[in-house]
């Protein structure tokens, strides 16, 4: 069954300072694999995805991420935090089968500190 | 483009009432999906529509949830003898079709159950 995990519950960044965070699935078959960014009483607002191609995408807000398909990972990463960065981030991985059911993960909680 | 909407976003009913939510997805958008969210927790898939016809539902979805999409435009959730533990934010999705996967989410509607 396919999986996601973020393994950091809650990330505090200095502002301007570099992010990276970490997502992990389980999935047998190339999966879809997305970002998402949530605010507070906010809906998910999709920051980037990879479907194929090329494994670094870029994505919306300055934000960027690699896939590696050795390591199971879709790390997000962003070169200089700022305040406004801080919310709730979510890794999700779809099927092989475009268009149906996202997976996602727990969340990691960014704060931002100044 | 207006974006995913939603209403109510606010629901507070007692135990044992029946609650109907409300989502206008993308204009054009043919696949609809709903989501609950948990506190602490990521969306969990309940069930997708590609324009009327309802292709997946979830086994979180009892048999008190029922979801139609009955001109294949907007969607309803209704769900029946509400239960504290249906208390959560309730998350609609549209995606456009096979040119572009990516679910794009509305603010949600939070339902409390006292």
């Amino acid at each position: 069954a396919q999986s996601v995990t973020q393994p950091d519950i809650h990330i505090t960044v200095s502002e301007g300072a570099s992010l990276e965070l970490r997502c992990n699935y389980s999935y047998g078959a190339t999966p879809y694999l997305f970002w998402y960014v949530q605010s507070p009483g906010q809906g998910l607002q999709l920051l980037l995805k990879y479907f194929s191609g090329d494994t670094l995408v870029q994505g919306i807000k300055g934000f960027e991420a690699e896939f590696k398909r050795s390591q199971s990972s879709f790390n997000l990463r962003k070169p200089s935090v700022h305040w406004s960065d801080a919310a709730e981030y979510f890794c999700a991985v779809g099927r092989s089968q475009a268009g149906t059911a996202l997976i996602f993960g727990k969340g990691t909680t960014l704060s931002v500190s100044s | 483009d207006t974006g995913v909407s939603q209403d109510p976003r606010h629901k507070i009913t007692k135990r044992g009432q029946n609650v109907t939510f409300r989502c206008d997805p993308i204009s054009e958008h043919n696949r609809l999906y709903w989501y609950r969210q948990t506190l602490g927790q990521g969306p969990e898939f309940l069930t997708y529509f590609q324009n009327e016809a309802q292709l997946e539902k979830s086994r979180l979805l009892s048999d008190r949830f029922s979801a139609e999409r009955p001109k294949g435009s907007f969607s309803t959730l209704e769900i029946q003898r509400t239960e504290q533990g249906d208390s959560a934010m309730y998350l609609c999705a549209s995606s456009l079709g096979p040119n572009d996967w990516s679910q794009y989410f509305g603010p949600g509607t939070r339902l409390t159950v006292t």
